[in-house]
């Protein structure tokens, strides 16, 4: 599975946009890009996923540029809410079967200040 | 309604006892998980379950064995525990169904954790 590089920390204030750039300089043609949001004490709560692009839902959008390989997670209006770990996370879906295994690298974590 | 729970929250043991972690979800999934996240905040996948069957193991030490007694529940046994098996253990869950065709990567719904410390 492609390996993923993030910035160890950010730092932003509320109502701010943040971006998180993802670089995955070994993706590969079929792998797709996903991002888990985890707060402390809590588990990894799915955010978002594209293959190329541009991918928007309510939370965040995630852009992708022609050559994939990196992708950046784009948080509108960040709120105190929004402090959390974010891991970016690259690799092929499952088989038809339907299982599938995630690597997650040592993410992002966002701290969002008054 | 939690979607995924795990029992205990929080476990507290001396090295060499034996303990369980149970894990269910009432999402109708076909496919369960267990991670391990170590003081470092790395999250690694330890095994996986398709309906029962066992379909992903990890380089995991024997002491760790799973348990799947229906698609709904894993648990996860632990023997002779270890300072180094101190950790949160996060059970997640995902659709798998079987036949699906798409190679899209299926979210996976993850529990609260289990905090184990082996003392």
């Amino acid at each position: 599975l492609a390996k993923t590089t993030q910035p160890i920390s950010m730092d932003s204030y509320e109502g701010q946009e943040v971006n998180i750039t993802c670089s995955h300089n070994n993706i590969a043609t079929n792998d797709y890009i996903t991002w888990y949001q985890q707060f402390p004490s809590q588990g990894p709560r799915f955010i978002i996923q594209g293959y190329k692009t541009k991918v928007t839902n309510e939370v965040a959008s995630l852009f992708i540029p022609a050559d994939r390989k990196s992708s950046t997670l784009s948080l509108p209006r960040v709120s105190l809410s929004d402090t959390a770990v974010y891991y970016c996370l690259v690799g092929e879906g499952g088989s038809p079967g339907g299982y599938n295994k995630l690597i997650f690298g040592a993410g992002t974590r966002l701290a969002v200040h008054p | 309604d939690t979607a995924v729970s795990q029992t205990p929250k929080y476990l507290v043991t001396q090295m060499g006892n034996d303990k369980s972690i149970k894990c269910e979800q009432n999402l109708g999934h076909d496919t369960m998980y267990w991670y391990k996240q170590d003081s470092k905040k790395f999250l690694k996948i330890m095994f996986s379950y398709n309906n029962k069957e066992l379909i992903i193991n990890e380089t995991v030490p024997n002491r760790f064995s799973p348990k799947s007694p229906d698609k709904a529940h894993l648990n996860l046994h632990i023997n002779s525990l270890e300072l180094g098996d101190s950790a949160v253990y996060f059970c997640a869950s995902s659709l798998g169904t079987s036949g699906r065709t798409s190679r899209l990567q299926e979210t996976q719904y993850f529990g609260p954790g289990t905090r184990l410390l082996v003392l």
